[in-house]
């Protein structure tokens, strides 16, 4: 069975990165087939797809936080991460990560609360 | 706002049926297949119900069921329990590689 969890600081100052890592357990990330995603819910809203790591390295962002965005990989551990620069408090979400076959995220992590407050 | 469309609720009685829809923009429903529904209960992960349109994941209800027709995609739930009350997205992979929300269903049951 996989699983998925997110770690990282849950205060980030603004003007600040934001930096979560997702560790995978139950399947390695380099197999292959699959994408892997964030995805983050600000309060009371729906959800934001944040963008995609491949097993290769290759990325894909959301068009809107593109220029803000990296999504790296570190197959040594099974992780993938998340960093989100010049961090405004309209970052304030709960970040998830997910396993992404073609767009049909199957596999979730439980969420990370990130709040952007001096 | 949202590339997809949802109404923001619908409510059923228990053992009724309610059909959420989910409306895209141009014609990227209609030239992809891969459209998704997820079902978000309170302080939870959201959980895949359904993929590729109409097709279950393992262990989802008979009672969810998916389709499609022309720009928009639906998700019906017949026989509606009290444990269907939640929140449901649905989205979409276009063939630009991006990941698409709606902007999400609260389902009530009365």
């Amino acid at each position: 069975q996989v699983q998925l969890q997110e770690s990282g600081p849950g205060l980030v100052k603004p003007s600040q990165t934001l930096s979560l890592t997702c560790t995978v357990s139950g399947g390695s990330i380099s197999s292959g087939g699959y994408f892997w995603s964030w995805i983050r819910q600000r309060p009371g809203k729906g959800l934001e797809w944040i963008g995609y790591i491949y097993y290769s390295g290759s990325t894909y962002y959301n068009p809107s936080l593109n220029s803000r965005v990296t999504i790296s990989l570190d197959t040594s551990n099974n992780q993938f991460s998340l960093k989100l620069s010049s961090v405004t408090a309209a970052d304030t979400a709960v970040y998830f990560c997910a396993r992404d076959h073609w767009g049909a995220f199957d596999y979730w992590g439980q969420g990370a609360p990130v709040t952007v407050s001096s | 706002q949202s590339a997809l469309t949802q109404p923001p609720s619908v409510s059923g009685s228990p053992g009724q049926s309610v059909t959420i829809s989910c409306t895209g923009t141009s014609s990227d429903i209609s030239s992809y297949n891969r459209v998704s529904w997820y079902q978000q209960a309170p302080g939870t992960a959201p959980k895949l119900m359904i993929f590729e349109v109409s097709d279950r994941p393992s262990g989802v209800p008979d009672r969810f069921s998916g389709s499609k027709s022309g720009n928009t995609a639906s998700l019906t739930i017949s026989g509606l329990q009290a444990e269907d009350e939640a929140d449901y997205y649905c989205s979409l992979h276009t063939g630009s590689s991006t990941r698409v929300f709606g902007g999400g269903t609260k389902v009530t049951v009365l």
